[in-house]
């Protein structure tokens, strides 16, 4: 364990359902992401929450909904997805994303294997 | 905006054998570098990272790499492999003037043979 916990491991979902994604950090870090891993592409960073403020929306579809309600707690809220969301889905935490704090160092989770039918 | 680069794809070695994995940026600027690793159904894990300082740092379990400012580079080496390295390998850039979000690189599949 990393400290980074997501739930669920596996996620298979039509395109109608709506599903949630989780992470949970025990680390005390201020800083929360989610990348999208898929095959043959590098890591497309999604979401950053930096003190529960959202400071990055990298221009993902309307049909991913992040929430972060405090800064131990991370969510992906998920509807009418398409089969080309289909992805090993990545939380990650960081300590700082100060100016000088030695750069980000991110913590993943094990991800979260989302399949969309 | 900046990129990363990973040149190798996939590579197969046999145990003993050395290693080199290229990483190259875009950014001109102050950069923070790093290399991750993801073992067959693990977590992406830090393997190491370059902040300032030697340009050459040293990882776990005997990785290194050398930070080649005019060369935008940050290869990955390992002077003998073993089987149990066998994973994926992921180069990271932050550059300073940014917002120290990390831009990864698309990744280099190792498979090594025992």
């Amino acid at each position: 364990e990393t400290g980074v916990t997501q739930t669920p491991r596996h996620l298979v979902m039509g395109m109608t359902n709506k599903k949630s994604l989780k992470c949970e950090q025990h680390l005390g870090h201020n800083a929360m992401y989610w990348y999208k891993q898929s095959a043959k592409k590098p890591l497309e960073l999604m979401f950053v929450y930096s003190l529960e403020e959202r400071v990055e929306n990298n221009s993902v579809p309307s049909r991913f909904s992040p929430e972060c309600p405090n800064s131990s707690h991370l969510f992906l809220h998920l509807h009418t997805l398409q089969p080309e969301d289909s992805a090993l889905y990545l939380c990650a935490s960081s300590q700082a994303m100060a100016r000088g704090a030695g750069a980000n160092v991110l913590t993943f989770g094990a991800g979260s294997r989302l399949t969309v039918l | 905006a900046q990129s990363v680069s990973q040149h190798n794809h996939h590579v197969i070695l046999s145990e003993a054998a050395s290693l080199e994995l290229g990483c190259n940026y875009s950014y001109g600027g102050t950069v923070n570098l790093f290399w991750y690793v993801q073992y067959p159904g693990q977590h992406l894990q830090l393997l190491l990272k370059y902040f300032s300082g030697d340009p050459l740092v040293k990882g776990i379990k005997g990785f290194e790499a050398e930070f080649i400012k005019s060369k935008f580079s940050f290869n990955l080496r390992k002077p003998s492999v073993q089987w149990s390295d066998t994973a994926e390998y992921f180069c990271a850039v932050i550059h300073s003037g940014g917002s120290y979000i990390p831009t990864f690189g698309r990744g280099t599949s190792l498979i090594v043979h025992p």
